[in-house]
């Protein structure tokens, strides 16, 4: 496609359910991003990848959090165990190899989590 | 530790140039300005980068100072459309994360 899609827009879960947030990156692009936006917030970054290898994992705020992209495309975000404060917008973003394109991201619309 | 630094809000009237400052007095050598902004309900959207050098594509314009300690991102004619958040980031070129912070929030007024 032409830009980056994520799904589901939305997902209201339950505290203590799973939820599984998808990105589809622009076709091509090595680099993936996911970052967590919080209410009137910007956007925090949580974790990178470099084709399959996941290169940075340090904005993960915790072991309930998981992230893979198992064949260098598509990629998940997994929450266990979801908490009220996981409770924001989770935004995908890729962007093309190389120090010219490396900090031209293209974001998705994202996913809103809400946690009852 | 957010290396900018922007004011929270400003107001433009539409068909004016918007003109939003960003500091960033302690930039390295080698760290590139980004401006990106955010519309309602959608992610953020590249704007434009430099480093030194002032840089013009077809949706701004970014002025960087000499001892390059701050910029200005212009919008030279505001419409309604630019109502947004503009984030300035300051990162070193091809940095594997870009640090967000709270941005500007840039009211276009009709």
């Amino acid at each position: 496609g032409a830009g980056v899609s994520q799904s589901p827009r939305y997902k209201v879960a339950k505290r203590g359910q799973d939820v599984a947030l998808r990105c589809d990156p622009i076709s091509g692009h090595v680099s993936l991003f996911w970052y967590q936006q919080a209410l009137g917030q910007g956007p925090e970054f949580l974790t990178y990848f470099q084709n399959e290898a996941q290169l940075d994992k340090s904005g993960l705020p915790s072991d309930r959090f998981f992230a893979e992209r198992p064949e260098g495309s598509v990629s998940t975000l997994k929450i266990q165990r979801t908490q009220q404060e996981d409770s924001a917008v989770y935004l995908c973003a890729s962007s093309r190899q190389g120090a010219q394109g490396a900090n031209v991201l293209t974001f998705g619309a994202g996913s809103r989590l809400t946690v009852l | 530790d957010a290396k900018t630094t922007q004011p929270p809000s400003m107001d433009c009237a539409e068909g004016r140039a918007a003109n939003l400052p960003c500091n960033h007095s302690t930039i390295s050598g080698n760290e590139y300005v980004y401006w990106y902004r955010q519309i309602h309900s959608q992610g953020p959207q590249y704007i434009i980068h430099g480093l030194k050098n002032n840089e013009t594509n077809e949706m701004a314009s970014l002025i960087i100072t000499e001892d390059r300690k701050s910029s200005t991102l212009i919008l030279p004619h505001a419409t309604l459309r630019d109502t947004a958040v503009y984030y300035c980031i300051v990162t070193a070129q091809g940095a594997q994360k870009l640090v967000f912070g709270q941005g500007t929030r840039l009211t276009i007024n009709p």
